[in-house]
């Protein structure tokens, strides 16, 4: 069965200061893996994901990640923090046959300070 | 983009009460829907997923009898909690996938549950 362990509940960076959130899954075959951010007391947007294709994924709010196979890794990056980036993140993983049934991680805390 | 709703966004309610919550996907269809509940701090639990047309498939631990799942459109899914407690006051959320079937899921603001 596949799983998701994001490193690290609480993160804090200063602003304009690299974001760096890390992913690692397991999973036997090919997975689609997924970041999402979720602010207070909201539901959860999309901020990017990976199916096929290209490793180096963008996405929205100028953040990206890079899936590592050899590495089991879907790490979410910002090369520049916003204080609007304080949040909380979620990376998941589903495989093509499992009916788009998400397992999520545990989320990680973004702070950022001023 | 794909916008998902949720009705009520907030509601408290007495104990032994049945609250209902409305999931609906404004611009595409959604074969399948799914139901999360989440708690202060803590990641996203998977209840039960959704398909139209069909019964719903719950969750191991989750009671399919006071958490009552419809799916009678591919736009609307339902979630009532039946004969509501004190510990069933949470977040919930509900997601849609694509009908289409992109590897995708849009979710909801998610409804505070406060039962008294």
């Amino acid at each position: 069965a596949q799983s998701v362990t994001q490193l690290g509940s609480h993160v804090s960076v200063s602003e304009g200061a690299l974001v760096l959130l890390r992913c690692n899954y397991s999973s036997s075959v090919p997975p689609y893996l997924f970041w999402y951010v979720q602010y207070p007391n909201q539901g959860l947007q999309l901020l990017l994901k990976y199916t096929t294709g290209a490793t180096l994924v963008k996405g929205i709010n100028g953040f990206e990640a890079e899936f590592k196979k050899s590495e089991t890794s879907f790490h979410l990056t910002k090369p520049s923090a916003h204080m609007s980036d304080a949040a909380e993140y979620f990376c998941a993983v589903t495989l093509y046959n499992q009916g788009g049934k998400l397992i999520f991680g545990q989320g990680t805390e973004l702070s950022v300070k001023p | 983009g794909a916008v998902v709703s949720q009705h009520p966004s907030r509601v408290i309610c007495k104990s032994g009460t049945s609250v209902k919550i409305e999931c609906r996907s404004l611009d595409f269809q959604a074969t399948t829907m799914f139901w999360y509940r989440q708690f202060p701090k803590q990641s996203l639990m998977l209840m039960a997923t959704s398909n139209e047309g069909s019964k719903a498939t719950y969750e191991q631990g989750v009671e399919k009898d006071k958490f009552l799942i419809n799916h009678a459109s591919l736009t609307l899914s339902t979630l009532t909690v039946t004969s509501a407690h004190p510990e069933d006051s949470s977040f919930y959320i509900c997601s849609a996938r694509d009908w289409q079937g992109e590897e995708t899921q849009y979710f909801g603001p998610g409804t505070r549950l406060l039962v008294l």
